[in-house]
């Protein structure tokens, strides 16, 4: 069965970066492109990024440019994020999810809660 | 960017009802790449809906979605306990993108 099994539960000040790590098994793991969401208290879904595992392609939100990159490990079905210059805006829950090859997500991570606090 | 508004925010319907969601896109969805998640408290977003009218995996029945080009509807037709929870359509044309979601709850 799929599973995405991200990194645990983090707390950064602002301005420091954040590296979290999503590691798939079940499945092909560059078979499928794997996104970023994130989705802050009380609020909506976000986009960030996808990656394709296959090649390391990747493309960012606009609202991520310039401070968030996606990388894999195909040797160990894993993928992670980097996100620099943390404020308190990027508190929030963060997911990792498969792509389901028709512009869906099709199976998420349990998802990690960061927190940026001074 | 495509932009995806649903209605109502919250709608309070009672166990056995049916329910009537809607997600309106800013532009068309011309490849039909429109998806719902359900989410609860908690947990991940589960999908529900893919190409705007196929289930996923596991999803039952009472779960349907239609619409095409701007226009998108989520219907489940007798509500069960469990389907109390907020709901997501989400698009993915050029980028990918979220509506801010509808709250179903408890009457």
């Amino acid at each position: 069965q799929v599973q995405l099994a991200q990194s645990g539960a983090e707390v950064k000040k602002p301005g420091a970066s954040l590296k979290l790590s999503c590691k798939a098994s079940g499945y092909s793991f560059t078979s499928f492109n794997m996104h970023w969401v994130r989705q802050a208290p009380g609020q909506g879904l976000e986009w960030m990024g996808i990656i394709n595992p296959s090649d390391g392609a990747t493309t960012y939100a606009q609202n991520f440019q310039g401070r968030f990159t996606m990388t894999r490990d195909t040797s160990t079905s894993t993928m992670s994020m980097e996100l620099s210059s943390l404020t308190s805006e990027d508190t929030a829950v963060y997911y990792c999810a498969k792509d389901g090859n028709r512009g869906n997500f099709d199976y998420w991570g349990q998802g990690t809660l960061v927190t940026v606090s001074s | 960017e495509i932009v995806l508004t649903q209605s109502p925010g919250t709608l309070s319907l009672s166990p056995g009802e049916r329910a009537t969601l809607s997600c309106r896109a800013s532009q068309s969805v011309s490849n039909n790449y429109l998806a719902w998640y359900q989410q609860k408290p908690g947990q991940a977003p589960r999908l529900l809906i893919y190409t705007a009218s196929s289930r996923a995996t596991g999803i039952p029945d009472r779960f349907s979605g239609s619409g095409s080009g701007t226009d998108f509807t989520l219907t489940i037709s007798r509500l069960e306990p469990e389907d109390f929870a907020v709901y997501y359509c989400q698009q993915h044309v050029t980028s990918f993108s979220f509506g801010q979601g509808t709250k179903l709850e408890i009457k």
